[in-house]
């Protein structure tokens, strides 16, 4: 199995709402990532965790808070976003365990599309 | 800004010809990766170059790197209409961490 999992597909949210983003994996990945990707741009990394601790933050702003509970899961919770936070959301793993250059290789879900109003 | 930059940005060719995309950056690498990614989806790992190889081969995917030039470059030979795509680098700096920045992407057509 070599799918990342990410719910929801698409989510609309006001300003003052509260959400979430949920992201899972079951290679026994011991990195996970979230990108930010806005319209015909590259993927910007927000976060890296790397044994369920947070290895990177990107200077991402407060609103957005990542969270990994276990191993297998990784989560990003949003709070008062603004509409140019509207974007697609991309997480990743990758093996971050064994030595060589395999545990470089990331495997994507296939993105939430947020949209902020 | 610390992204590779690729060119060209958009490339529309019929099905059956060459397609190369290009990548540049401004720092060492440990090594280079390429990715694609179907309109609006995730992106797929394609290959992944080590900082002393010169060339690889996948299928009808060629690398190539260049270290002294600081450029890597990415050959679909007969291409498909299901290459139709953005193609991105990533590379990962010496330092050691999981840190992969993205070139900006080639936008390939392929017309049937």
């Amino acid at each position: 199995d070599t799918e990342v999992t990410q719910t929801p597909k698409h989510l609309v949210m006001g300003m003052t709402n509260k959400k979430s983003l949920k992201c899972e994996q079951h290679m026994g990945h011991r990195a996970m990532y979230w990108y930010k990707q806005k319209a015909k741009k590259p993927p910007e990394l927000m976060f890296v965790y790397s044994y369920e601790k947070l290895s990177i933050n990107e200077s991402v702003p407060s609103r957005f808070s990542p969270e990994c509970p276990n191993s297998s899961l990784l989560n990003l919770h949003l709070h008062a976003l603004q509409p140019e936070d509207s974007a697609l959301y991309l997480c990743a793993s990758s093996q971050g365990a064994s030595s060589g250059l395999a545990k470089n290789i990331q495997y994507f879900g296939a993105g939430t599309r947020l949209s902020v109003l | 800004s610390q992204q590779g930059e690729e060119d060209p940005q958009a490339l529309s060719i019929q099905e059956g010809e060459n397609a190369t995309m290009n990548c540049s950056y401004k720092t060492s690498i440990n090594n280079l990766q390429w990715y694609r990614q179907n309109s609006g989806r995730g992106l797929v790992h394609l290959i992944l170059i080590r900082s002393n190889e010169r060339e690889k081969h996948s299928g009808r995917l060629r690398v190539t790197l260049d270290t002294s030039k600081k450029s890597s470059s990415l050959l679909i030979t007969a291409s498909r209409a299901a290459d139709t795509a953005s193609y991105f680098c990533a590379r990962s700096t010496t330092s050691g961490t999981y840190k992969y920045i993205f070139g900006t992407g080639t936008r390939l057509k392929v017309l049937a």
